[in-house]
C-alpha cells in the first residue's frame, strides 16, 4: 500500500543553522508532493510543493528536493529561526482528481537560540 | 479573508451522542476534505467532496457521514459517537485539479478537538 514516512521523528538545531528534514515515499505513481508545517494547536500550514516533473523548487528560505529514483523528498530550511519550531509533514498525492493527500507521521523540529 | 473556518473548536461528548462539525471556506474551492489526526500519526482522510452535492469515502470513513449542500460548506456528522473517535478533526479545501491540470495544495482549518467519554 501507499505510505509516506519520515526518517527522523525529531530534529534539534541551533538558530542560524540550516535544517534538513527527510521523507521517504513508497508509491512511485505519486506525482505531487507537499510540505506542511504544523504549530501546536493549529492546522497544517502549506510551505511548498513540488511536482514530479521537477527535482528542485525554492521558496523563501525553503527548498524542496525530489529524488524519484530513490523515492526521497527533503525540505531544507536556511538560517533556521525559533519560529520554525514545529512539526513538519510531507504528503504525497496521486494524479487522480479529488484524491486526498497521504501524510507521513511528521518530524518535530526544535530550534534553540 | 478567513480561509478555512471550523466550528466548534472544542467539544466533549458522551458515548452514543451525535454531533455535526462544520467547515466553511471562503476561497471558492471546489474540493473539500475531512481528516482526523491522532497522536503520533499523520492525518488520515475520512471523507472528501469534489463539488457541491457530491461526497466520497476516504481511508477511515466508518462511523462518519458528510454532506456538501453548499459549495462553501462541508459538514461532518457523528451519528453515535464512540471513544475511538476521540481525535482532532481537520477540514481542508483546494482548487480543482482541472484548474490547470495539476494538483493544487490543500488549505487547512485550525481543527476541532473532540473528546468522547
Amino acid at each position: 500500500g501507499e505510505s509516506v514516512g519520515l526518517h527522523l521523528p525529531t530534529l534539534s538545531v541551533q538558530e542560524g543553522d540550516n535544517s534538513i528534514i527527510n521523507c521517504a515515499y513508497s508509491n512511485s505513481a505519486s506525482d505531487y508532493f507537499i510540505w506542511y508545517k504544523q504549530e501546536s494547536g493549529k492546522g497544517p500550514q502549506f510551505i511548498i510543493d513540488i511536482r514530479s516533473n521537477m527535482d528542485k523548487r525554492q521558496g523563501q528560505r525553503v527548498t524542496v528536493l525530489l529524488n524519484k529514483t530513490v523515492k526521497h523528498l527533503s525540505l531544507q530550511i536556511a538560517a533556521t529561526q525559533p519560529g520554525d519550531s514545529a512539526v513538519y509533514f510531507c504528503a504525497e498525492k496521486g494524479y487522480q482528481a479529488g484524491t486526498a493527500l497521504i501524510f507521513g507521521k511528521g518530524t518535530t523540529l526544535s530550534v534553540s537560540s | 479573508n478567513a480561509g478555512v473556518t471550523q466550528t466548534p473548536k472544542f467539544r466533549v461528548l458522551k458515548t452514543g451522542q451525535s454531533m455535526t462539525l462544520l467547515c466553511a471556506q471562503d476561497m471558492n474551492h471546489e474540493y473539500m476534505y475531512w481528516y482526523r489526526q491522532d497522536p503520533g500519526m499523520g492525518l488520515r482522510l475520512i471523507h472528501y467532496s469534489v463539488g457541491e452535492g457530491t461526497t466520497a469515502k476516504g481511508e477511515v470513513p466508518d462511523g462518519y457521514n458528510v454532506s456538501r449542500l453548499k459549495k462553501q460548506n462541508f459538514l461532518l456528522g457523528l451519528e453515535s459517537a464512540a471513544p475511538s473517535q476521540t481525535s482532532v478533526y481537520f477540514c481542508a479545501s483546494s482548487y480543482s485539479t482541472d484548474r490547470d491540470r495539476y494538483n493544487q495544495p490543500q488549505h487547512f482549518g485550525d481543527g476541532t478537538r473532540l473528546s468522547i467519554l
